[in-house]
């Protein structure tokens, strides 16, 4: 069975500094990592992939995670946060079961970046 | 280019009606999913299409929600006989078809169902 744990519930981070948003993972076999992002009242919105190769991704919106696959965790992050970060952010692992492409999903971590 | 569009955006029902809510993926995505979304929590799978064929449903999927996709367009999700713990955001999903589990989902806004 496949997981993710998202640890923090919310995350506060003032304008300008680095935030960093936590995730793990378990997987068997190779991990294909996500980071999806909602507005409120949004559908999910694709941020960030990890498929293989470098462990450091680049994403939308000056968004990177960094893979690390000793800790397997997949943690999100930006140098400067702006306020219209402000959302939800949500970790998810991939992988194929039963002949179809499985994602699951992290409970999501709140990001409140005050000015 | 469009989107994936849902329809309706919100819906109040009363316990023990049916609701039917509609999803367009986008043009070229043969693959189709549907979620549910409470709050406080991620989306939780409940079905998948492959062009107009159902090929996965999740125990979460009671006989009471039944889902279709003719022609392999547009989706269909109904819920029988709603109860107040339905209420929830029901969201779609659209992928290309390529093989394995690198496919980004693209997602709809969803729509809110609320069971009085």
């Amino acid at each position: 069975a496949q997981s993710v744990a998202q640890p923090e519930d919310q995350v506060n981070v003032a304008e300008g500094n680095p935030l960093t948003v936590k995730c793990t993972y378990s997987v068997s076999g190779n991990p294909y990592l996500f980071w999806y992002v909602q507005y409120p009242n949004r559908g999910l919105q694709f941020l960030l992939k990890y498929i293989t190769g470098d462990n450091l991704v680049k994403g939308s919106y000056g968004f990177e995670a960094e893979f690390n696959k000793s800790q397997t965790s997949f943690h999100l992050k930006k140098p400067s946060a702006l306020v219209s970060d402000s959302a939800l952010y949500f970790c998810a692992v991939s992988a194929v079961s039963g002949g179809y492409q499985k994602v699951t999903f992290g409970t999501g971590t709140k990001l409140q970046v005050i000015p | 280019d469009t989107g994936v569009s849902q329809d309706p955006r919100h819906k109040i029902t009363k316990r023990g009606q049916n609701v039917t809510f509609r999803c367009d993926p986008i043009s070229e995505h043969n693959r189709l999913y549907w979620y549910r979304q409470t709050l406080g929590q991620g989306p939780e799978f409940l079905t998948y299409f492959q062009n107009e064929a159902q090929l996965e449903k999740s125990r979460l999927l009671s006989d009471r929600f039944s889902a279709e996709r003719p022609k392999g367009s547009f989706s269909t999700l109904e819920i029988q006989r709603t109860e107040q713990g339905d209420s929830a955001m029901y969201l779609c999903a659209s992928s290309p078809g390529l093989a394995g589990a690198k496919n980004i989902q693209y997602f709809g806004a969803g729509t809110r169902l609320s069971v009085l």
